[in-house]
């Protein structure tokens, strides 16, 4: 079974700070995405990675840049929160297969 | 005009009906296609792929696929309770360095009634 873990369900921040959002896959995944879901808008990918230290803009990268050090784990950092980044924050992964498995989902305020 | 085109609903039918749900993609050269059901205050979960023209059947799920009209939908059979969700269509970005990103659409919220 694959499995996505994300390393916090809910998070509460101030508007200014700088937020992390970690994502682990044990699946030796080569591919992870970072995605924002907000109601009506379904979800827009933020950035995706296709192996370590790469990593590519989605179709809303501005406001957030990510990390990927190691394969199995890949970040997403609000460099300055914003109130209009409040949001669900799901992580997923991807191996040789179409099919991407996603983490529970942070649910973000930022106050 | 949206990549990925729902309607929004919600969609309601009785317990024991077809529930049908339908998406709309404006890319041409898109290339698989998928629905992914969403509880509640969960994640997405995959339900069904598609590839090719036609119909594809998986216990009582059936996804359709129309390439020359630009269109997937998904047919519940047998409606249960349990399917009350938020149903999300995706479709791959074509290309050789999309590495399988999708489109998703804003999704359908279904609600099935005793």
């Amino acid at each position: 079974d694959v499995k996505v873990t994300q390393s916090s369900r809910y998070l509460v921040k101030r508007t200014g700070e700088k937020v992390f959002l970690e994502c682990v896959q044990d699946m030796d995944h080569e591919n992870m995405f970072w995605y924002r879901q907000d109601p009506g808008l379904g979800l827009r990918l933020i950035y995706f990675s296709y192996d370590v230290k790469m990593k590519e803009k989605g179709d809303i990268p501005e406001g957030y840049s990510v990390s990927r050090e190691k394969k199995e784990r890949f970040s997403l950092i609000l460099e300055s929160a914003s109130t209009n980044q409040t949001s669900m924050y799901l992580c997923a992964s991807r191996g040789s297969g179409e099919t991407q498995y996603f983490g529970p989902g942070t649910r973000l305020l930022v106050l | 005009q949206k990549e990925v085109e729902q309607n929004s609903g919600p969609l309601s039918v009785p317990e024991g009906a077809i529930a049908s749900l339908n998406c709309t993609y404006s890319d041409r050269v898109s290339q698989s296609f998928f629905w992914y059901r969403q509880y509640s205050g969960k994640s997405p979960e995959l339900i069904m792929s598609i590839y090719s023209n036609g119909d594809k059947e998986d216990g009582r799920f059936t996804a359709q696929l129309n390439k020359a009209s630009q269109y997937v939908s998904l047919l519940i059979r047998d409606s249960q309770p349990s399917d009350s969700a938020t149903y999300l269509c995706a479709v791959t970005r074509p290309g050789g360095t999309s590495y399988g990103k999708l489109t998703f659409g804003q999704g359908t919220i279904l609600t099935v009634h005793p």
